[in-house]
């Protein structure tokens, strides 16, 4: 399965914007890329994906590179709310052996 | 809808008792999996399942068994509870969107093995 790396930890002022990288150079042509999030003391929760283009929800964006092998999650203006753990990972289709797998993902530290 | 529902929230084990983490779900998801989270570390998958009667192995099965005989509940068994298995387990079902799938996840039971 590829695998994802991201940055243990970041810090970023509240009501600022947030970048947090992701590096997937062994992705397949088949992988979306995923975006979960976990709250304190809560199970993770879904931000958002993407296949190849730029996406936009209202949690969050995620711009993906044009070779695809690294993408970056946009929190337009952070605040003390976003404080969680940020994950990246890569899911291919749908099929039988489908294992997903999550790294240890960056904290993410929201300063007032 | 609920979403994901996991019993109990809170559980303390003697080293060698079994017990059943139970984990439903109510939209009609096809996939499901259970992860534990061991303090400061991210999630490790245990068990996973894409239909009722179909399971197979994560990256840390080992004391523990599971089985799938509806869409809707997916029970996590302790064989024989150690310490090592002190964790917090989510359960987490699949919805389909396209291709590919979003993960629902339950709130979580926090266990410890004494």
């Amino acid at each position: 399965d590829a695998k994802t790396t991201q940055p243990n930890s970041m810090e970023s002022n509240e009501e600022e914007p947030v970048h947090l990288p992701c590096n997937h150079s062994t992705i397949s042509g088949t992988d979306y890329i995923h975006w979960y999030r976990q709250l304190p003391s809560q199970g993770p929760e879904y931000v958002i994906h993407g296949l190849t283009s730029n996406v936009n929800n209202r949690m969050a964006s995620l711009a993906i590179a044009e070779d695809r092998k690294s993408s970056t999650l946009i929190l337009h203006r952070a605040t003390l709310r976003d404080a969680a753990v940020y994950y990246c990972i890569l899911r291919d289709a749908p099929r039988r052996d489908d294992k997903i797998i999550f790294g240890k993902g960056t904290r993410l530290h929201i300063l007032p | 809808n609920a979403g994901v529902t996991q019993t109990p929230k809170f559980q303390v084990l003697k080293t060698g008792q079994s017990m059943t983490l139970q984990c439903a779900q109510d939209m009609n998801h096809e996939y499901m999996s259970w992860y534990r989270q061991d303090p400061g570390m991210g999630l490790r998958l245990i068990h996973y399942s894409v239909g009722a009667g179909i399971t197979d192995q994560g990256e840390v099965p080992n004391g523990y068994n599971v089985s799938r005989s509806t869409t809707e509940d997916f029970p996590l068994r302790l064989l024989s509870a150690a310490p090592s298995q002190t964790s917090v387990y989510f359960c987490a079902s699949s919805r389909r969107t396209g291709p590919t799938y979003e993960q629902y996840f339950g709130p979580g039971t926090r266990l410890t093995v004494t």
